[in-house]
């Protein structure tokens, strides 16, 4: 069975220090990742995608994404914190299912401190 | 691109009241948009996927005749929550795809705050 879990439910970092949130996946084909931040009430946004055409993923507002299949993981990173990255972030899962519904992590609530 | 319209933003009514929660593609077409419900600090849960010109498919659990989806059109979903309680106030998210294929990414709504009093 297809999961995704998010290792940390909380993460606190002083601005200007590197972010690390932490993804596994369990799958048993090649997966389709990704990952996105919500901020107070408000939709959710993609950072980045793993899709299997190389493992070191670039996306969004200098975050990456490293895709390791020998550990299953999908941690997201970011150098340096900015106040403005506080916010929820799901790792997220596609199905093989006919209409590639997602599979959720239970989310990382990213504290930035000043 | 890709942008997903969903309105309104927040709403406050009346036990008892029905709500419709509008979800539009703006700027492409979308076959299949997905419904979904979050509780407070928790994470997005599906209640239905919204098939264009053909009935929804709701997850196990979501009774079909509180929560209404129409797919009238391409670029348009509807959920209405009929007969509201209090127990129905949550945030809803609605979401499409600007492409097919498991690798292309959801687009989702902000969100819709329903709140029954």
């Amino acid at each position: 069975a297809q999961s995704v879990t998010q290792l940390d439910s909380h993460v606190s970092v002083s601005e200007g220090t590197p972010v690390l949130l932490r993804c596994n996946y369990s799958s048993s084909y090649s997966p389709s990742l990704f990952w996105y931040v919500q901020h107070p009430n408000k939709g959710l946004q993609l950072l980045l995608k793993y899709t299997s055409a190389a493992t070191l993923v670039k996306g969004i507002n200098g975050f990456e994404a490293e895709f390791k299949k020998s550990e299953t993981s999908f941690h997201l990173t970011k150098p340096s914190a900015h106040m403005s990255d506080a916010a929820e972030y799901f790792c997220v899962h596609s199905s093989t299912s006919g209409t590639y519904k997602y599979i959720f992590g239970t989310g990382t609530r990213l504290k930035v401190l000043a | 691109g890709a942008v997903v319209s969903q309105h309104p933003s927040r709403v406050i009514c009346k036990s008892g009241t029905s709500v419709k929660i509008e979800c539009r593609s703006l700027d492409f077409q979308a076959t299949t948009m997905f419904w979904y419900r979050q509780f407070p600090k928790k994470s997005l849960m599906l209640m239905a996927t919204s098939n264009e010109g053909s009935k929804a498919t709701y997850e196990q659990g979501v009774e079909k005749d509180k929560f209404l989806i129409n797919h009238a059109s391409l670029t348009l979903s509807t959920l209405t929550v009929t007969s509201a309680h209090p127990e129905d106030s949550s945030f809803y998210i609605c979401s499409a795809r600007d492409r097919q294929g498991i690798s292309q990414p959801q687009h989702f709504g902000d969100g819709t705050r329903l709140s029954i009093l």
